[in-house]
């Protein structure tokens, strides 16, 4: 069982839709993280969120908008997507925003189809 | 820059041999280490991670890491597979100097062979 939550479990979507997607964890933790992964590649970082304020933005498409309502919550906000971004969302959270003693704790993602 | 191979991509042994997954890391300082698994649909789960102190380090479900700076290596290991072993399983690095800023390398795909 994993302790971070993520809906829905699968989304398909058109180019022109507008849609989001939801991570919750209750563990006390102040960093949460969102990361893409295409099939048989490894998760690639998106986004860092450090009590509730954004602290890494890998250089994603501004099609793509976190938002950290409050230390439980995350969510990624969609629009107009490509196919190409089809992926495995993952989010993750940790204790604080630091490698050391803190280690990531992943929701098991929402896989997304652009159509 | 820290970076992480893993040069197997695709690993199968038989059921009850021991299993070893070779990861070599690159990074000036000493890194944050770290193995996890991913089975198919789900996220990622932390096996176990080296920081500091004794080399060999117990993780869950049996499996070990050997932390060698000489070989710039993290081989992951388990004495005896059990078909459930059957994951994809990614090497990881972080520096301390970069908050949460995880590298993954790319992956092993392990199966077991019944």
């Amino acid at each position: 069982d994993t302790e971070v939550t993520q809906t829905p479990k699968h989304l398909v979507m058109g180019m022109t839709n507008k849609k989001s997607l939801k991570c919750e964890q209750h563990m006390g933790h102040r960093a949460m993280y969102w990361y893409k992964q295409k099939a048989k590649k490894p998760p690639e970082l998106m986004f860092v969120y450090s009590y509730e304020k954004l602290s890494i933005n890998e250089s994603v498409p501004s099609r793509f908008s976190p938002e950290c309502p409050n230390s439980s919550l995350l969510n990624l906000h969609l629009h107009a997507l490509q196919p190409e971004d089809s992926a495995l969302y993952l989010c993750a959270s940790s204790q604080v925003h630091t490698v050391d003693n803190s280690p990531l704790h992943f929701g098991n993602g929402t896989r997304l189809t652009v159509t | 820059a820290q970076s992480v191979t893993q040069p197997d991509i695709h690993i199968t042994v038989s059921e009850g041999a021991s299993l070893e997954l070779r990861c070599n890391y690159s990074y000036g300082a000493t890194p944050y280490l770290f193995w996890y698994v991913q089975s198919p649909g789900q996220g990622l789960q932390l096996l176990l991670k080296y920081f500091s102190g004794d080399t060999l380090v117990q993780g869950i479900k049996g499996f070990e890491a050997e932390f060698k700076r000489s070989q710039s290596s993290f081989n992951l290991r388990k004495p005896s597979v059990h078909w459930s072993d059957a994951a994809e399983y990614f090497c990881a690095v972080g520096a301390a100097s970069s908050a949460s800023k995880i590298i993954f390398g790319s992956g092993t795909r392990l199966s077991i062979r019944p």
